[in-house]
């Protein structure tokens, strides 16, 4: 049984580019969230998807979007990049409202240079 | 604001000894306590989760909640070298709309051989 699964695995971008990431989730879940970690900061809340609709969102500008696909499978966009976007992007899949740790993804290592 | 708070070390602990870890949350609803561990550059991993008053053992991890003093602690039995790592402190945040971990920024944990 596959978990969740995270693609791609390291990415290098230039500042004012755009970026998509890509999460496929753990067979059986129907919620994708994503998290942004920071070096040497905990993961933060970006948004939330559940029936193709962001539920909630964290303290992020609107240059996160994301979008999620009827097979489940969600892709987070940034649009103009800054330096300041180089962290780790975190996946994690669940099933709605469940009251449970999440198991996270591998991870997107995006590098802005 | 709700806020997770772990002091970030280093703790450094003898090969063999008990290793303490301490969180402390801000929301006194919070019901839902997770502890994760992250290797470097790797993601977060679920190691234990607590959700009532008192100790969970599991193996060599214990987790412990104290609701009244919105205190979490991981204590970890006979530690070894390979537990050397980030031990990030989460809280969950369910409600309505909401379903999402709070971190904190991690206690990195050095066992010396």
């Amino acid at each position: 049984d596959a978990g969740v699964t995270q693609s791609p695995t390291h990415l290098i971008k230039t500042r004012g580019q755009q970026v998509t990431l890509r999460c496929s989730p753990k067979s059986g879940h129907d919620t994708v969230s994503w998290y942004q970690q920071a070096l040497g900061q905990g993961p933060q809340f970006i948004f939330q998807y559940y029936e193709e609709e962001e539920r909630q969102r964290g303290n992020f500008p609107d240059r996160f979007s994301g979008h999620q696909f009827p097979n489940y499978s969600s892709e987070l966009n940034v649009n103009a990049l800054l330096l300041g976007d180089s962290a780790l992007y975190l996946c994690a899949s669940s099933l709605y409202g469940e009251n449970y740790g999440y198991t996270f993804g591998s991870g997107t290592r995006l590098t802005v240079v | 604001q709700k806020e997770v708070e772990q002091n970030s070390g280093p703790l450094s602990v003898p090969e063999g000894a008990i290793a303490s870890l301490n969180c402390t949350y801000s929301d006194r609803g919070s019901q839902s306590f997770f502890w994760y561990r992250q290797y470097s550059g790797k993601s977060p991993e679920l190691i234990m989760s607590i959700y009532s008053n008192g100790d969970k053992e599991d193996g060599r991890f214990t987790a412990q909640l104290n609701k009244a003093s919105q205190y979490v602690s991981l204590l970890i039995r006979d530690s070894q070298p390979s537990d050397s790592a980030t031990y990030l402190c989460a809280v969950g945040d369910y409600g309505g709309a909401t379903n999402k971990l709070i971190f904190g920024t991690g206690t990195l944990l050095a066992v010396q051989p």
